[in-house]
């Protein structure tokens, strides 16, 4: 049982790239999210998802994009990356009930 | 919306001394979870203790105990004997009820905590 596994685990990208960060769990969770970890400001929620083909946007939005075509699966999107999405990444899921497993994260940075 | 607060940067103590992080938290919300997660230099988000807010009793795991004081909104956590392993940053959450099933954590700013041999 992995729990929840996010690759890479770091990444650099140039300004403009775009790139796909990957998040599995194998716990049958409906519930999964993205937060962002930035130095003195704790995570932040960044998208959310309480199911397979639907999504929300939580705090900082702005710059992702998810998808959710199956239970298991929850990439976050960037587009074209900027400097201000130098951060580190978190997938969580979570089932109905009470209960956050959180991944080991990805340090990402933008040069 | 919800805001959480830790107002101690950093804390430092000896080790098997007591140490007791603050946390406090805005709301209107009257039925809501209260967490403390640890995050050592390996990054890992480690759930410490759970606090539901309609349950009067402090939580308590081992060594890790809160003191939740609903009408301050307050949620305070001890660590009691504490132990080298315990240096780690710590980080105060909060959830609301799960609106259409979704669970979104709130967190404060972090305390990092260093435990001195």
């Amino acid at each position: 049982n992995a729990g929840v596994t996010q690759t890479p685990k770091f990444q650099v990208l140039k300004t403009g790239q775009s790139m796909t960060l990957q998040c599995a769990q194998d716990m049958n969770h409906e519930y999964m999210s993205w937060y962002r970890q930035d130095p003195g400001m704790g995570l932040r929620l960044i998208h959310y998802s309480v199911g397979a083909g639907i999504t929300d946007q939580g705090e900082v939005p702005n710059g992702y994009n998810v998808s959710r075509s199956t239970t298991e699966d929850f990439p976050l999107r960037l587009l074209s990356a900027a400097p201000s999405q130098t951060s580190v990444y978190f997938c969580a899921s979570s089932p109905r009930g009470i209960g956050v497993t959180f991944g080991s994260g990805t340090r990402l940075t933008v040069v | 919306a919800q805001t959480v607060t830790q107002s101690q940067p950093e804390m430092s103590v000896q080790e098997a001394e007591t140490v007791t992080l603050s946390c406090t938290y805005d709301t209107s919300e009257s039925n809501y979870y209260l967490f403390w997660y640890k995050q050592p230099p390996s990054r890992q988000m480690i759930l410490v203790i759970r606090q539901e807010a309609y349950k009067q009793q402090n939580a308590t795991e081992n060594r890790f105990s809160v003191n939740f004081q609903k009408a301050a909104k307050s949620f305070s956590l001890k660590i009691s004997d504490s132990q080298l392993g315990d240096t780690a940053m710590y980080f105060c959450a909060f959830m609301k009820p799960l609106i259409q099933g979704a669970q979104k954590l709130v967190f404060g700013q972090g305390t990092r905590l260093t435990i001195n041999p």
